[in-house]
């Protein structure tokens, strides 16, 4: 049982691309994080979100907490975003996290 | 960005001889975790600790203990490292302020 699912697994755009990762989550969350992590391993932390859309340079996040789902969209994409984008929930009953399995992009020039 | 190293960054070991990782941060956060990063999975939470000598299992803790003595420092240890424990291991600790966590660089270990 997986509480966070994230789709799709892998994706390849062209540069310029408009593209969309999805996350969903299976239990009650304090907040979602959107992480960044490049080849060579490091990890970074995007946005959190607990309500609405959030917007840095290119990047969009979006959450219904309703839904239990997230988005995070890309405009104008580069090469430069290729990596694995990982979805996290905060639970709502501790400081605890659980992460989805990550989505592999490449952007091809 | 938050202060965080691992020592060591990447290890080789034997099957049955005890491992010890460390995670190092410099921020004075409260909470830390452990976790390992394997093909086909997410991140998974082997332990974290929500203060000095306050630590609790995550969902693949068999096999592994932490221990906290100091607020900067959190360490992993393998006690009888087996095959199954190769992976790559992460450190995070979490600022409630930023409601951020920051991760450590990984540490790549393998179990021959």
């Amino acid at each position: 049982k997986n509480e966070v699912e994230q789709s799709p697994q892998n994706l390849t755009a062209q540069e310029g691309e408009f593209i969309t990762i999805n996350c969903s989550y299976s239990v009650g969350i304090s907040a979602l994080h959107w992480l960044q992590q490049h080849p060579g391993g490091g990890i970074v932390s995007l946005f959190m979100l607990s309500s609405g859309k959030k917007k840095h340079g290119r990047l969009i996040a979006t959450i219904n907490i309703q839904e239990k789902h997230s988005s995070l969209h890309i405009t104008a994409s580069h090469p430069r975003d290729s990596a694995v984008y990982i979805c996290a929930v905060r639970v709502r009953t501790g400081n605890q996290f659980y992460f989805g399995t990550g989505t592999s992009l490449t952007v091809i020039p | 960005d938050a202060g965080i190293t691992q020592s060591p960054r990447h290890k080789v070991t034997e099957t049955g001889t005890p491992v010890t990782l460390r995670c190092h941060q410099t921020e004075n956060h409260r909470y830390m975790y452990w976790y390992r990063q394997d093909p086909g999975h997410g991140l998974r939470l082997i332990h974290y600790s929500y203060g000095v000598k306050d630590t609790d299992k995550g969902e693949v803790s068999d096999g592994y203990s932490v221990s906290r003595s100091k607020t900067e420092d959190f360490l992993l240890t393998l006690e009888s490292a087996t095959s199954s424990q190769t992976s790559v291991y992460f450190c995070a600790s979490f600022s409630r302020r930023t409601d951020t966590q920051y991760f450590g660089p990984g540490t790549r270990l393998t179990v021959l």
